[in-house]
């Protein structure tokens, strides 16, 4: 199993600029889940989805954060227009329906956004 | 609402030394609790995860954890620490949902 897949692994642009964050989450699991991680606030939820459909947003920071799931093999999460205090990294995490597993997620390598 | 503590930022051992991280979570029904771990410049791996049942878990790579009710707590052991432990390792609950809340990690180091 390739396991969950995040590009780019890496991105450095500038402020104002926007910036797109792409998920492929590990097939067959019906849950999808953004995360970011950064030294001041730790891991932080932004936002997450059920069979494509968002369920929770109540992470995401502001109105220039936004997030999508156009089928379940891919999801994006937009920033526009990105600002300094974006960077970060950026995980995207998938998992299956409860009954099989416990909640438990599986973490891409994350994307790490500088913001100059 | 549920919260997790993990005692010490920071946590340095010796080679062979035992391994003791700390967790203790607030939560108002029976919990679901698991450990993961973050290698430099990596995602975050699961450990090991308690739901119900036997309340000492064992994992990968050597750890266990052991869920005690009463003290509220899920403390990350490892018998003998070995160089390639050294990452950063994240305590999680949750009372039934997707929406898992994260302790703010301990670092482990270990000294050769």
């Amino acid at each position: 199993d390739a396991g969950v897949i995040q590009s780019p692994r890496h991105e450095v642009t500038e402020m104002g600029q926007e910036v797109t964050l792409r998920c492929k989450p590990i097939s067959g699991h019906d849950y999808l889940f953004w995360y970011r991680q950064t030294m001041m606030r730790g891991l932080e939820l932004l936002i997450y989805f059920n069979n494509n459909v968002p369920i929770d947003d109540s992470g995401m920071p502001e109105d220039r954060f936004s997030a999508k799931m156009p089928n379940a093999s891919f999801s994006t999460l937009k920033i526009q227009p990105s600002e300094p205090r974006d960077s970060a990294v950026y995980f995207c995490a998938s998992s299956p329906t409860p009954g099989t597993t416990s909640y438990e997620q599986y973490f891409g390598p994350g994307t790490r956004l500088t913001v100059t | 609402a549920q919260s997790v503590t993990q005692l010490g930022s920071h946590v340095s051992v010796s080679e062979g030394a035992l391994v003791l991280l700390r967790c203790n979570y607030s939560s108002s029904v029976p919990p679901y609790l698991f450990w993961y771990v973050q290698y430099p410049n990596q995602g975050l791996q699961l450990l090991l995860k308690y739901t119900t049942g036997a309340t000492l878990v064992k994992g990968i790579n050597g750890f266990e954890a052991e869920f005690k009710k009463s003290e509220t707590s899920f403390h990350l052991t490892k018998p003998s620490a070995h160089m390639s432990d050294a990452a950063e390792y994240f305590c999680a609950v949750t009372k039934g949902s997707y929406k898992l809340i994260f302790g703010s990690g301990t670092r482990l180091l270990v000294r050769p």
